[in-house]
Protein backbone atom coordinates (compact mmCIF):
# COMPACT_ATOMS: atom_id res chain seq x y z
CA UNK A 1 0.00 0.00 0.00
CA UNK A 2 2.75 2.37 0.36
CA UNK A 3 3.09 4.57 -2.77
CA UNK A 4 5.96 7.03 -2.25
CA UNK A 5 9.59 5.72 -3.43
CA UNK A 6 12.97 8.13 -2.36
CA UNK A 7 16.06 8.25 -3.37
CA UNK A 8 18.85 8.04 -2.38
CA UNK A 9 17.92 5.70 0.26
CA UNK A 10 21.42 6.21 1.89
CA UNK A 11 23.12 9.76 2.15
CA UNK A 12 26.33 10.07 4.09
CA UNK A 13 27.45 13.93 3.59
CA UNK A 14 29.79 15.78 6.45
CA UNK A 15 28.79 19.13 8.63
CA UNK A 16 28.01 22.26 6.73
CA UNK A 17 27.36 20.49 3.36
CA UNK A 18 23.72 20.63 2.21
CA UNK A 19 21.27 17.26 2.21
CA UNK A 20 19.10 16.87 -0.58
CA UNK A 21 16.46 13.82 -0.37
CA UNK A 22 13.68 13.00 -3.40
CA UNK A 23 10.11 11.62 -3.20
CA UNK A 24 7.82 10.12 -6.11
CA UNK A 25 4.22 9.71 -5.71
CA UNK A 26 1.99 7.81 -7.72
CA UNK A 27 -1.83 9.06 -7.08
CA UNK A 28 -3.80 12.70 -6.64
CA UNK A 29 -2.48 14.52 -3.92
CA UNK A 30 -4.16 16.70 -1.15
CA UNK A 31 -0.58 17.52 0.31
CA UNK A 32 2.84 16.11 0.83
CA UNK A 33 4.58 16.06 4.29
CA UNK A 34 7.84 15.10 5.54
CA UNK A 35 8.71 13.54 8.63
CA UNK A 36 12.02 12.84 10.15
CA UNK A 37 12.72 9.85 12.50
CA UNK A 38 15.49 9.13 14.80
CA UNK A 39 16.30 5.51 14.84
CA UNK A 40 13.44 3.51 16.95
CA UNK A 41 11.34 6.38 17.92
CA UNK A 42 8.66 8.11 16.96
CA UNK A 43 7.93 10.31 13.90
CA UNK A 44 8.84 14.25 14.20
CA UNK A 45 6.74 16.29 11.53
CA UNK A 46 9.32 18.35 9.36
CA UNK A 47 6.89 20.32 7.19
CA UNK A 48 3.59 20.53 4.92
CA UNK A 49 3.32 21.52 1.34
CA UNK A 50 -0.22 21.19 -0.54
CA UNK A 51 -1.02 20.37 -3.93
CA UNK A 52 -1.12 24.08 -5.18
CA UNK A 53 2.41 25.02 -3.68
CA UNK A 54 5.59 24.27 -5.51
CA UNK A 55 8.14 25.37 -2.97
CA UNK A 56 7.47 26.18 0.99
CA UNK A 57 10.38 27.22 3.72
CA UNK A 58 11.02 26.83 7.03
CA UNK A 59 14.32 27.10 8.89
CA UNK A 60 17.12 25.09 7.00
CA UNK A 61 14.39 23.31 5.44
CA UNK A 62 13.42 23.74 1.63
CA UNK A 63 11.19 21.67 0.06
CA UNK A 64 9.51 21.73 -3.37
CA UNK A 65 6.93 19.99 -5.39
CA UNK A 66 5.86 19.42 -8.85
CA UNK A 67 2.54 17.72 -9.13
CA UNK A 68 3.10 17.24 -13.10
CA UNK A 69 6.27 14.93 -12.12
CA UNK A 70 4.92 13.55 -9.17
CA UNK A 71 7.75 14.07 -6.98
CA UNK A 72 9.08 16.31 -4.33
CA UNK A 73 12.12 17.26 -2.86
CA UNK A 74 13.46 17.98 0.86
CA UNK A 75 16.52 20.17 1.07
CA UNK A 76 18.81 20.72 4.32
CA UNK A 77 20.83 23.75 4.21
CA UNK A 78 24.10 23.63 6.45
CA UNK A 79 23.64 20.00 7.63
CA UNK A 80 24.58 19.27 11.10
CA UNK A 81 25.55 16.06 13.11
CA UNK A 82 21.76 16.31 14.77
CA UNK A 83 20.26 16.21 11.69
CA UNK A 84 21.39 12.17 11.40
CA UNK A 85 18.37 10.49 10.83
CA UNK A 86 15.90 9.03 8.47
CA UNK A 87 13.58 11.07 6.74
CA UNK A 88 10.59 9.92 5.22
CA UNK A 89 8.14 11.43 2.43
CA UNK A 90 3.94 10.78 2.98
CA UNK A 91 1.16 11.54 0.56
CA UNK A 92 -2.19 12.23 1.43
CA UNK A 93 -4.11 11.29 -0.63
CA UNK A 94 -7.07 12.71 -2.73
CA UNK A 95 -10.95 11.88 -1.87
CA UNK A 96 -8.46 9.66 0.83
CA UNK A 97 -9.55 10.25 4.54
CA UNK A 98 -8.15 13.02 6.04
CA UNK A 99 -4.71 12.09 7.47
CA UNK A 100 -4.72 8.85 6.41
CA UNK A 101 -0.58 8.58 4.74
CA UNK A 102 1.08 6.61 2.61
CA UNK A 103 4.93 6.79 2.97
CA UNK A 104 8.14 6.31 0.81
CA UNK A 105 10.74 4.08 1.88
CA UNK A 106 13.22 7.10 3.65
CA UNK A 107 16.43 8.38 3.20
CA UNK A 108 18.40 7.69 5.64
CA UNK A 109 21.10 10.67 6.24
CA UNK A 110 24.24 10.65 8.35
CA UNK A 111 25.95 13.72 8.83
CA UNK A 112 29.61 13.48 9.57
CA UNK A 113 30.92 16.09 12.03
CA UNK B 1 0.75 21.86 19.96
CA UNK B 2 -1.74 18.45 19.68
CA UNK B 3 -0.08 15.57 21.49
CA UNK B 4 -0.66 12.11 20.82
CA UNK B 5 0.36 9.63 23.58
CA UNK B 6 0.97 5.76 22.91
CA UNK B 7 1.88 3.28 25.50
CA UNK B 8 3.79 1.12 26.21
CA UNK B 9 6.65 2.36 24.73
CA UNK B 10 8.07 -1.39 24.68
CA UNK B 11 6.95 -4.52 25.62
CA UNK B 12 8.32 -8.20 25.23
CA UNK B 13 5.54 -11.22 25.66
CA UNK B 14 5.10 -14.78 24.72
CA UNK B 15 4.21 -16.33 21.93
CA UNK B 16 0.54 -17.10 21.75
CA UNK B 17 -0.52 -14.33 24.26
CA UNK B 18 -2.04 -10.92 23.47
CA UNK B 19 -0.97 -7.40 23.42
CA UNK B 20 -2.95 -4.08 23.70
CA UNK B 21 -1.58 -0.98 22.47
CA UNK B 22 -2.73 2.34 23.55
CA UNK B 23 -3.21 5.48 20.94
CA UNK B 24 -4.62 8.15 23.11
CA UNK B 25 -4.96 12.16 21.86
CA UNK B 26 -4.18 14.30 24.03
CA UNK B 27 -5.84 17.73 23.59
CA UNK B 28 -7.70 17.43 20.66
CA UNK B 29 -10.81 14.65 19.49
CA UNK B 30 -9.82 12.40 16.83
CA UNK B 31 -12.81 10.71 15.05
CA UNK B 32 -10.22 9.27 13.03
CA UNK B 33 -6.87 7.43 14.10
CA UNK B 34 -3.94 5.59 12.51
CA UNK B 35 -2.25 2.40 12.77
CA UNK B 36 1.14 1.45 10.84
CA UNK B 37 3.87 -0.87 11.27
CA UNK B 38 7.52 -0.52 10.72
CA UNK B 39 10.06 -3.27 9.85
CA UNK B 40 13.32 -2.64 11.48
CA UNK B 41 15.69 0.10 8.55
CA UNK B 42 11.98 0.14 6.65
CA UNK B 43 9.33 2.49 5.67
CA UNK B 44 5.62 3.01 7.87
CA UNK B 45 3.02 0.72 6.42
CA UNK B 46 -0.60 1.97 7.15
CA UNK B 47 -2.47 -1.04 8.43
CA UNK B 48 -5.70 0.56 9.34
CA UNK B 49 -8.05 2.94 10.41
CA UNK B 50 -9.47 3.41 13.37
CA UNK B 51 -13.08 5.03 13.53
CA UNK B 52 -14.30 5.95 16.60
CA UNK B 53 -17.66 4.25 17.23
CA UNK B 54 -17.90 1.90 14.01
CA UNK B 55 -15.55 -0.69 12.40
CA UNK B 56 -12.01 -0.37 11.46
CA UNK B 57 -11.02 -0.24 8.26
CA UNK B 58 -8.04 -2.35 7.49
CA UNK B 59 -5.81 -2.06 4.20
CA UNK B 60 -5.13 -5.21 1.94
CA UNK B 61 -3.69 -8.09 3.02
CA UNK B 62 -3.94 -6.86 7.34
CA UNK B 63 -5.08 -9.41 8.83
CA UNK B 64 -8.16 -7.73 11.24
CA UNK B 65 -8.48 -11.05 13.69
CA UNK B 66 -5.04 -11.01 14.37
CA UNK B 67 -4.84 -7.13 14.67
CA UNK B 68 -8.41 -5.82 16.92
CA UNK B 69 -8.77 -2.57 16.86
CA UNK B 70 -11.41 -0.33 18.77
CA UNK B 71 -11.89 2.84 18.62
CA UNK B 72 -14.41 3.29 21.74
CA UNK B 73 -13.96 7.45 22.65
CA UNK B 74 -12.88 10.48 20.84
CA UNK B 75 -9.81 10.44 22.11
CA UNK B 76 -8.64 6.62 22.72
CA UNK B 77 -7.96 3.54 19.94
CA UNK B 78 -6.49 0.81 20.90
CA UNK B 79 -4.73 -2.24 18.85
CA UNK B 80 -4.50 -5.59 19.90
CA UNK B 81 -2.39 -7.97 18.40
CA UNK B 82 -3.79 -11.57 19.46
CA UNK B 83 -2.22 -15.01 19.89
CA UNK B 84 1.19 -13.16 18.97
CA UNK B 85 4.05 -14.65 17.25
CA UNK B 86 7.91 -14.29 16.97
CA UNK B 87 7.04 -12.81 12.95
CA UNK B 88 4.52 -9.84 14.77
CA UNK B 89 7.56 -8.18 16.34
CA UNK B 90 7.81 -5.21 14.78
CA UNK B 91 7.47 -0.96 15.69
CA UNK B 92 3.96 0.29 15.75
CA UNK B 93 2.87 3.47 15.57
CA UNK B 94 -0.35 5.58 16.14
CA UNK B 95 -1.01 8.47 14.35
CA UNK B 96 -4.24 11.30 14.85
CA UNK B 97 -5.71 13.95 13.11
CA UNK B 98 -7.66 16.89 15.10
CA UNK B 99 -10.66 16.43 12.47
CA UNK B 100 -11.40 19.95 13.23
CA UNK B 101 -8.64 21.76 11.54
CA UNK B 102 -9.59 21.44 8.15
CA UNK B 103 -8.24 19.59 5.49
CA UNK B 104 -4.20 20.14 4.80
CA UNK B 105 -2.86 19.59 8.20
CA UNK B 106 -0.54 17.55 9.63
CA UNK B 107 -1.18 14.35 11.44
CA UNK B 108 0.44 13.55 14.71
CA UNK B 109 1.90 10.73 15.96
CA UNK B 110 2.77 8.67 19.01
CA UNK B 111 6.00 7.22 20.37
CA UNK B 112 5.38 4.22 19.19
CA UNK B 113 6.02 0.70 20.62
CA UNK B 114 8.50 -1.89 20.56
CA UNK B 115 6.72 -5.22 20.38
CA UNK B 116 9.52 -8.24 20.94
CA UNK B 117 7.32 -11.41 20.82
CA UNK B 118 9.48 -14.41 22.23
Amino acid sequence: SQQGEEDPQALSIQEGENATMNCSYKTSINNLQWYRQNSGRGLVHLILIRSNEREKHSGRLRVTLDTSKKSSSLLIMASRAADTASYFCATESRGSTLGRLYFGRGTQLTVWP
Amino acid sequence: GAVVSQHPSRVICKSGTSVKIECRSLDFQATTMFWYRQFPKQSLMLMATSNEGSKATYEQGVEKDKFLINHASLTLSTLTVTSAHPEDSSFYICSARDQGSGVNTEAFFGQGTRLTVV
